[in-house]
Formats: structure tokens, sequence, C-alpha cells
């Protein structure tokens, strides 16, 4: 069966350092794979998303890479800040149909 | 981007009652999605709500406990029916952006049935 596997564990990390958080998927080729932010108590917040093509992209601080061999994602915050700290989603829409499978998202803790 | 509202925003609701969730969206959309989220776990598409047909639904999730209205291109309701504890959760209205896959979300609707 088709899975999303994010870090369940929190990530603990320091102001200013770089956070680096995981998505790895199976039985899945996705043709787009996007990452949310989402705050306790809000929704989802649409952040980046990276074609199947395409290697890399980088939005201000923020940069996904994308590795369809590996079936492996991975997104950066550098020069992190407290504000940062949030739940992270990973979430991959095959060709077929555009609507987004979510992954259960990795906790950010930015330490000032 | 699109602004969505959603209402109520939480509510407590005992057993075997009904809630219909609101959403307004301040554009002309042609799909709506309903997600849900329960505690600790990921997002999980309910049903798609397309304007002038009946909604999509999604594997496990069936018409009679979760009807929605979609009556016109801004506004859709999700109604959960007969609930018990387990439909506790938080349950999300979204619209898509530009054709690519990426989805604006609503605040969320978060339920709690005793």
């Amino acid at each position: 069966s088709q899975k999303i596997e994010q870090n369940s564990e929190a990530l603990n990390i320091q102001e200013g350092k770089t956070a680096t958080l995981t998505c790895n998927y199976t039985n899945y080729s996705p043709a787009y794979l996007q990452w949310y932010r989402q705050d306790p108590g809000r929704g989802p917040v649409f952040l980046l998303l990276i074609r199947e093509n395409e290697k890399e992209k980088r939005k201000e601080r923020l940069k996904v890479t994308f590795d369809t061999t590996l079936k492996q994602s991975l997104f950066h915050i550098t020069a992190s800040q407290p504000a940062d700290s949030a739940t992270y989603l990973c979430a991959l829409s095959s060709g077929g149909s555009y609507i987004p499978t979510f992954g259960r998202g990795t906790s950010l803790i930015v330490h000032p | 981007s699109a602004v969505i509202s959603q209402k109520p925003s939480r509510d407590i609701c005992q057993r075997g009652t009904s809630l219909t969730i609101q959403c307004q969206v301040d554009s002309q959309v042609t799909m709506m999605f309903w997600y849900r989220q329960q505690p600790g776990q990921s997002l999980t598409l309910i049903a798609t709500a397309n304007q002038g047909s009946e909604a999509t639904y999604e594997s496990g999730f069936v018409i009679d406990k979760f009807p929605i209205s979609r009556p016109n291109l801004t506004f859709s309701t999700l109604t959960v029916s007969n609930m018990s504890p387990e439909d506790s959760s938080i349950y999300l209205c979204s619209v898509g952006g530009t054709g690519s896959g990426e989805l604006f979300f609503g605040e969320g609707s978060r339920l709690t049935v005793l």
C-alpha cells in the first residue's frame, strides 16, 4: 500500500541552525510533492511545491529537494528562528489526481 | 490564494446528535475538499464537493454519515451525523490553488463528542 513517512519524533534545534526534515514514500509515483506548515489549532499553510522533474526548489530560507530514485524529499529551513516552530507536513499527488495525500508531519522546535 | 472561513471553530456535542460545519470561500472555486485530522494523525480526505453534482466520497466515508452540500461556487457544508466519540476530530475545508495540487485550508472545526 502507499505510504508516506515522516519522523514522528520532534526535531529540536538551536536558533540559527539549519533544520532538515525528511519525507520518505513507498509504492507511490508522485508527480508533485508539497510541504505545508501547521501551527497548533490552525489549518495547514502551503509552503512549497516541487515537481518530479525538479531536483531542488528554494523560497527565501526554505529549500526542498526531491529524489525520485531514493523516494525521498528533504525540507530545509536555514537560519532557523523560534517562529519557525510548527509541524511540517509532506504531501504527495500523482498525475492522475492532483488531490494530495498527506503524511503525519514532523514537529520542529527551534530553541532561542 | 483563497481566504476560507469555517464555522464553528469548535464545538462539544453529545453522542447521537449531528453537527453541520460551514465553509465559505472568498472566490469562486470548482472543487472544495473536506478533510479530517484525528489527533496525532495525518489529514484524511473525506470527500470532494463539486457544485451542481453529488460529492465524491473516499473509501471509508459514506454519504449517510457525512452528507455534503455545495449550493454554489463559494460555499459548502459538511454534516457529521449520529456522532460518536470516534468522530472527535478536526474537520478542515480546503480549495485548490493554481492547478498543481496545492491546497488552501480553512482554520478547521474542532469537534469533541462526549
